[in-house]
């Protein structure tokens, strides 16, 4: 089955700055990669995906990167601010989603 | 208005009794989920649910019984509830096939004493 690993698993970067998360997946049949925000003391809601026919998907400050012969994934937030901070999941389809471990964002004021 | 919603948000209970978490979705969505999120935020799905078939069980011990009564509701009931099962377990659902957005509740915390 799938596997998904997500680097770091904490991130600070300070207010402006850019972020990156990345993740790695190991079914090459996976073809949906979505990424999930999670604030405190709430459910994940979707930020943005990339399907595995698509190379870099753009949302105003948020963009994902998929290299599929490589089998990795990232996001990159620019600009970042306080409202960034969260957990975010990478996640990766093949019969079912599987979601990476999480990174926490700390934007730092 | 609330997308899914789950009930209780909050829940703390003694070891060994039995109690259930309710979920509810007005997405007209075809598929349900429910997923357990540890205290280390590791998110894992435990049941998926079509049209009130279940699909996916992701040998979860049998103490975790999830109910469709129809596609719009998943409940899951716990019997005999361990310290282990203490987490936040979060209700799903998304249109019927892969590739399609998940739509999570705001959680059910779950503490077992």
């Amino acid at each position: 089955g799938e596997n998904v690993e997500q680097h770091p698993s904490t991130l600070s970067v300070q207010e402006g700055d850019s972020a990156v998360i990345k993740c790695t997946y190991s079914d090459s049949a996976s073809n949906y990669f979505p990424w999930y925000k999670q604030e405190l003391g709430k459910g994940p809601q979707l930020i943005i995906d990339i399907r595995s026919n698509v190379g870099e998907k753009k949302d105003q400050r948020i963009a994902v990167t998929l290299n599929k012969t490589a089998k990795h994934f990232s996001l990159h937030i620019t600009e970042t601010q306080p409202e960034d901070s969260a957990v975010y999941f990478c996640a990766a389809t093949d019969d079912k989603i599987i979601f990476g471990k999480g990174t926490r964002l700390h934007i730092l004021p | 208005d609330t997308a899914v919603s789950q009930t209780p948000k909050y829940l703390v209970t003694q070891m060994g009794n039995d109690k259930s978490i309710k979920c509810e979705q007005n997405l007209g969505h075809d598929t349900m989920y429910w997923y357990k999120q540890d205290s280390k935020k590791f998110l894992k799905i435990m049941f998926s649910y079509n049209n009130k078939e279940l699909i996916i069980n992701e040998t979860v011990p049998n103490r975790f019984s999830p109910k469709s009564p129809d596609k719009a509701h998943l409940n899951l009931h716990i019997n005999s509830l361990e310290l282990g099962d203490s987490a936040v377990y979060f209700c799903a659902s998304s249109q019927q096939g892969l590739g399609n957005t998940i739509y999570f509740g705001e959680g059910s915390w779950l503490t077992v004493v």
